[in-house]
């Protein structure tokens, strides 16, 4: 079975914490796709990151971090230095190489307070 | 980037109509294009994937009469919810996978009243 699991349903922190959103999945392929997407509240899916399951190395984009570990099956997603605007849900999503399954997971509302 | 247009963004509709709502592959050619439904809160919920030129496959759980699903081009794919009722009431997204990966519409927010 595959399976997303973020944990955290809600957080809020004070602006200029960091934070760390979870992401744990489950798959029994050796090859996959891991995701981040954030959804502002306007809704749409803006994409953040795609990582293929070859490739561990953790990424920086400016304030983003991800952590991608095979081991503990988890691909967790820091904000350094939060912001306002950076208050929305996330949602870590596993997709395969074959097939057309791609899977979000429940999402966590990140609210940060001025 | 790959750009997928959903059309429109905001529906209200009476109870017991119909509404279509669109999903175009801008600069791509989406094989597969998924639905997705999300209540308030709520995660993303699969609710059927079509491949042009074939059928939908329907997730469990969705009426597929309900909720029709018609990808006639590579471009182009159609969510129409049938008599539509207030418990349909929801935020409904499509995506589409292309050669590089998914790209998702900017959604549509369906109020029946």
């Amino acid at each position: 079975a595959q399976k997303v699991t973020q944990a955290q349903t809600e957080i809020s922190v004070v602006e200029k914490e960091d934070v760390t959103l979870d992401c744990v999945y489950e798959t029994r392929d050796t090859t996959y796709y891991l995701f981040w997407y954030k959804q502002p509240p306007s809704g749409e899916l803006v994409f953040l990151i795609r990582r293929n399951s070859f490739d561990e190395q953790n990424e920086i984009s400016g304030r983003y971090s991800w952590n991608f570990q095979k081991s503990t099956s988890s691909f967790n997603f820091t904000i350094t230095a939060s912001q306002v605007v950076d208050s929305a849900v996330y949602f870590c999503a596993l997709s395969f190489l074959t097939g057309n399954q791609f899977y979000f997971g429940t999402g966590t509302s990140l609210t940060v307070i001025p | 980037g790959a750009v997928v247009s959903q059309h429109p963004s905001r529906v209200i509709c009476k109870s017991g109509t119909s509404v279509k709502i669109e999903c175009r592959s801008l600069d791509f050619q989406a094989t597969t294009m998924f639905w997705y439904r999300q209540f308030p809160k709520k995660s993303l919920m699969l609710m059927a994937t079509s491949n042009e030129g074939s059928k939908a496959t329907y997730e469990q759980g969705v009426e597929k009469d309900k909720f029709l699903i018609n990808h006639a081009s590579l471009t182009l794919s159609t969510l129409t919810v049938t008599s539509a009722h207030p418990e349909d009431s929801s935020f409904y997204i499509c995506g589409g996978r292309g050669l590089y990966g998914y790209t998702f519409g900017s959604g549509t927010r369906l109020t029946v009243v």
